[in-house]
């Protein structure tokens, strides 16, 4: 069964840092694009950054120079680390692979920056 | 930054066609996607490539492209239709986009 997981989430305080894990099974991890996209308490969908298969990653203007996204194929995981967090990066985080659009996603992971 | 455009909310009673729409300057170049969400779940893939509709996507649901505009089309509305639905697109640079989201009612 085609699945991702992701773990990671939790509650950190303004300014603090987190690393978001998603695994991956049932397919070839390294074939694909991988993505990462959030959603606020009642908010719409947020695509946060991706990773080719080749490793180069891209990322929206609001996390630019914040968050890495590394992918590591032994492994079949997606690593998301979060720097510098605030306010507005409380939200879902959804691991998602990426071909002819998000075709598969995972459950999400909670993320809650408060003091 | 690049956007798209959808509206909030559409409504339609069952039995008939929603059109819910998506507007953004980039789409004649680049393909949209369409994303079904149903409250506590994960989105999930209902068009691809602008008209392309996934295995397992009943074929009610539809994609069409015009200029500026895609349109995902609901024909014959029943009431697990009921959701919030995003257009997704991507720009040159290689960053994507959602649009704000759709809140489709089944009256």
């Amino acid at each position: 069964e085609v699945q991702l997981v992701e773990s990671g989430g939790g509650l950190v305080q303004p300014g603090g840092s987190l690393r978001l894990s998603c695994g991956a099974s049932g397919f070839s991890f390294s074939s694909y694009g991988m993505h990462w996209v959030r959603q606020g308490t009642g908010k719409g969908l947020e695509w946060v950054s991706s990773i080719g298969t080749a490793g180069d990653p891209y990322y929206a203007d609001s996390v630019k120079g914040r968050f890495t996204l590394s992918r590591e194929n032994a492994k079949n995981s997606l690593y998301l680390h979060m720097n510098s967090l605030g306010a507005g990066d409380t939200a879902v985080y959804y691991c998602a692979r990426g071909s002819d659009g998000l075709d598969v996603w995972g459950l999400g992971t909670t993320v809650t920056v408060s003091s | 930054s690049y956007e798209l455009t959808q509206p909030p909310s559409v409504s339609v009673s069952p039995g008939q066609t929603a059109r819910i729409t998506c507007s953004g300057d980039a789409l004649p170049k680049q393909y949209a996607y369409w994303y079904q969400q149903k409250p506590g779940q994960a989105p999930v893939l209902v068009i691809y490539k602008d008209t392309e509709r996934p295995s397992g996507i009943p074929e009610r649901l539809s994609g069409s492209s015009s200029g500026t505009t895609v349109t995902l089309t609901i024909s014959g509305v029943q009431a697990e239709d009921e959701a919030d639905y995003y257009c997704q697109s991507a720009d040159i640079s290689g960053t994507w986009v959602f649009g704000g989201g759709t809140k489709l009612t089944v009256l």
